[in-house]
This record gives structure tokens, sequence and C-alpha cells, in this order.
């Protein structure tokens, strides 16, 4: 059970776009279209930002897509602002069991 | 409003028990699956166990497999993980986590509690 693979950071300044990447395997990402990615602001629970790969629930801004393509799913912010400033992490259905990514601190420049 | 609210949390001895408890408000209860998520500190997320809306079907990490039990009581609205034989690595803040209907994704969490296992 070893988790989605995630850059541990990735930054931009504002207005600018970034692309943050979760690497699995065909059992996880590759085989199912369940993938989510959450915000996490520091000392707050996460926030569901994009659901089966590239959904967004009622109220997340449409800056924020979901894409996959093989074994690794991204989570593209565009046009970034302050507020977007948080731990983001992914998660894969992988059979009877869910994974999580390691986590990527995103940072507005 | 969907509202869930994490208790049970504390200090435990190691190879000791404790009992979670999620009690959940604003919506349909039992035809949502719900799950629990682990966060030690400073670290990542880590998805623990599951359970359909019913309880019929159960779900666990391999780390947690056959140490800890989750269940629901659908009349009370209400999800427990009851953990035995703690360690250390148990050591986190523990959220539960509501379903996307039958998606495996969760959209309303709660505020955690946190679980210290020490000596």
């Amino acid at each position: 059970q070893s988790a989605l693979t995630q850059p541990p950071s990735a930054s931009g300044s504002p207005g600018q776009s970034v692309t943050i990447s979760c690497t699995g395997t065909g059992s996880d990402v590759g085989g199912y279209n369940y993938v989510s990615w959450y915000q996490q602001h520091p000392g707050k629970a996460p926030k569901l930002m994009i659901y089966e790969v590239s959904k967004r629930p009622s109220g997340v801004p449409d800056r924020f897509s979901g894409s996959k393509s093989g074994n690794t799913a991204s989570l593209t912010v565009s046009g970034l602002q302050a507020e977007d400033e948080a731990d983001y992490y992914c998660s894969s259905y992988a059979g009877t069991i869910v994974l999580f990514g390691g986590g990527t601190k995103l940072t507005v420049l | 409003e969907v509202h869930l609210l994490e208790s049970g949390g504390g200090l435990v001895q190691p190879g000791g028990s404790l009992r979670l408890s999620c009690a959940a408000s604003g919506f349909t209860f039992a035809t949502n699956a719900m799950t629990w998520v682990r966060q030690a500190p400073g670290k990542g997320l880590h998805w623990v166990s599951a359970i359909d809306g019913s309880g019929a079907y159960t779900y666990y990490a391999d780390s947690v497999k056959g140490r800890f039990t989750i269940s629901r009581d659908n009349s009370r609205n209400t999800l427990f993980l009851q953990m035995n034989s703690l360690s250390a690595d148990d050591t986190a803040v523990y959220y539960c986590a509501k379903n996307v209907g039958s998606a495996v994704a969760y959209d309303c969490w709660g505020q955690g509690t946190l679980v210290t296992v020490s000596s």
C-alpha cells in the first residue's frame, strides 16, 4: 500500500497557473476514475476540490481543474490567488482501499 | 448544513484502547458511506477505514486491520472507530469524513480529534 507520489512543493506568482502531479500505478490512479484532490490550510480540515478526476463540487472555483493520463493525475490551479497557498493532497481508489499522496505545499510568491 | 463532530480522542498508553465517535447532522446519514482518515503530526493524510451506509461492508488499511473496528449506529447518526493495541505510530489527528454519494471522495470533514499514544 504505497502512497501516491506528489512533488513536495510547487509555486507560482499571482495570476499564473501551476500544475501538481500525482503518480500511481495501474492498480490505483490508472485503473479507476476515482482520483480526488484536497486542499488543506494549516490547522484546518481538508477540503474537497476535485473528485472523479475532473468534477468540481459546488462552491469550488473553476480555476481548479483536474485531469488524468495513464497512471498520473494532475491538478491545475489557474489565476493563482494568495488564498490558494495551502497543502494539496491527491487520493485514489485502489480496490478495497484508498491511497493518498504525500502532499504538495503550494506557495504563492 | 452538513456537520460532523468527532470526539473520544486523548492520551492513551501503548497497548491501550480508545473509541472515537463522529456525530453527523444535516444529511441522510444512513444513505452515505463514511470514512476515517488520520494525519500524524506534521505529516500527510492517511486513509484508515470506511463503511457503507448500511454498515454491512467495512474496509481497512493494512496498518490497522485486526486492531481497529469501524461501525455505525444509523438510529443515532453516529460513526465509531474502536481502536485496540495502540502504538506510537497511531498518534494522529483522526478525521471522520462523509463520502460523496457512491464516489470514493469526501465532501465533508469533521474538525478532527487528536489521539496521542505515549507512556
